[in-house]
């Protein structure tokens, strides 16, 4: 089992370019997380998504979107990058109705110039 | 709205020695869960707390809940250089997913 998967593992934006994070897990999970997570600030959610056609804001949901694909797979876009998105983004997913944990995928740093 | 403070962020300690990290949370929950990172690295989950009282252990680490006073300690015995990481607590917003973190306490183990 790979777990949560992500890509790409490093990105470079200039300011106004779009880009979409992929995320995959084979866990058969219910529920998928987006978080980011910036120095000093520990991780905030963005999104996430507590079953296949369902998402729902975080923490901090300006400026993203979100897609769950199908069970496996959520995917988080940029439409406009901002140098304020710089940052390393974690995808997680749980079965959180069970009481279990989020496992997390391996992250995306993103530089947005 | 849902805090989550950490103490200390920064711990520096020898080698042999214990010490406890400190979770307190602001509004009910149900779950708290420890995570530990090391640099550049995803995060690795160490314990989830459900109930009241919950105490789980796993080699020298030992992570109780006190939902009464909105508490979680990580205990560490004995250190050892391996434990140098971050270790942050997360808190549900009372029965939401909806995780918030803390920002983490860096640990170096010193020999």
């Amino acid at each position: 089992n790979a777990g949560v998967t992500q890509t790409p593992k490093f990105q470079v934006l200039k300011t106004g370019q779009s880009m979409t994070l992929q995320c995959a897990q084979d866990m058969n999970h219910n529920s998928m997380y987006w978080y980011r997570q910036d120095p000093g600030m520990g991780l905030r959610l963005i999104y996430y998504s507590a079953s296949e056609g369902t998402t729902d804001k975080g923490e901090v949901p300006n400026g993203y979107n979100v897609s769950r694909l199908n069970k496996r797979e959520f995917s988080l876009r940029l439409e406009s990058a901002a140098p304020s998105q710089t940052s390393v983004y974690f995808c997680a997913s749980s079965e959180w109705a069970q009481g279990e944990t989020q496992y997390f995928g391996p992250g995306t740093r993103l530089l947005v110039l | 709205e849902l805090k989550v403070e950490q103490n200390p962020l920064f711990l520096s300690m020898q080698e042999g020695k214990n010490y406890t990290i400190y979770c307190n949370y602001s509004t009910t929950s149900d779950r708290l869960y420890w995570y530990r990172q090391d640099p550049g690295k995803s995060l690795e989950s160490l314990f989830v707390l459900l109930s009241n009282g919950a105490v789980k252990q796993e080699g020298r680490l030992m992570a109780s809940l006190d939902t009464k006073a909105r508490l979680s300690t990580l205990h560490i015995t004995a250190a050892v250089h391996d434990l140098s990481a971050t270790y942050f607590c997360a808190v549900d917003r009372g029965g939401s997913e909806k995780l918030v973190f803390g920002k983490g306490t860096k640990l170096t183990v010193n020999p």
